[in-house]
């Protein structure tokens, strides 16, 4: 079975700052997919980010960039110029690419951007 | 966008009834949705994998007659809690999966806030 771990429950930074989410993973699966969702306060999740395992560049999406590293099934989010919007819960999923399209989600990160 | 709405976003019902959440893709046909339940500060655990027309796939652990699920149109599924008891009170997310695109996508509904007194 796969499982997410994410071994940060809290963060805080200022607004501006650069911050780093780390995720690791853990599957026997060679293709798969990785995503970064975003769960503010309003409890909406949406999705941030998504990585292909066969695709050694890392995704990036304007301020959000990935940093994959797949031999050491490491999976960390950086967001760059954080803004105050920026603050929510993150989590990090796992979904195999073939089969069942399961999520399977880490225990989340609460990320406070404080002005 | 592709919206998924989930009907109601908030219910509170006594304990020994059973409860409907509905969850609508609005403007895609979805052959596959997903149920998670969400307990306050915690992840996202799947329930259940619901698929158009047939019956749904749990979890382990997750009770099946308690926890009914009906996918019986592209556009709807629905989660009944039956008999709710206060330990069933959760944050409820639904999600589909479009019939045409990118196999991995998911577009989550708002969820629905149950509380059973």
């Amino acid at each position: 079975a796969q499982t997410v771990t994410q071994s940060q429950p809290e963060m805080s930074v200022q607004e501006a700052e650069t911050v780093t989410l780390s995720c690791t993973y853990d599957t026997s699966e060679n293709n798969y997919y990785l995503f970064w969702y975003k769960q503010p306060p309003s409890r909406q999740m949406i999705l941030v980010i998504r990585q292909e395992a066969y695709k050694q560049q890392n995704a990036t999406e304007n301020r959000f960039s990935v940093n994959f590293q797949k031999a050491a099934k490491s999976f960390s989010l950086k967001i760059s110029d954080s803004q105050l919007g920026d603050t929510a819960m993150y989590f990090c999923a796992f979904m195999k690419s073939q089969g069942a399209q399961k999520l399977v989600f880490g225990q989340g990160t609460r990320l406070t951007i404080n002005p | 966008g592709a919206v998924v709405s989930q009907h109601p976003s908030r219910v509170i019902c006594k304990s020994g009834t059973s409860v409907k959440i509905e969850c609508r893709s609005l403007d895609f046909q979805a052959t596959t949705m997903f149920w998670y339940r969400q307990f306050p500060k915690q992840s996202l655990m799947l329930m259940a994998t619901s698929n158009e027309g047939s019956k749904a796939t749990y979890e382990q652990g997750v009770e099946k007659d308690k926890f009914l699920i009906n996918h019986a149109s592209l556009t709807l599924s629905t989660l009944t809690v039956t008999s709710a008891h206060p330990e069933d009170s959760s944050f409820y997310i639904c999600s589909a999966s479009p019939a045409e695109g990118a196999q991995d996508t998911q577009y989550f509904g708002p969820g629905t806030r149950l509380t059973v007194l």
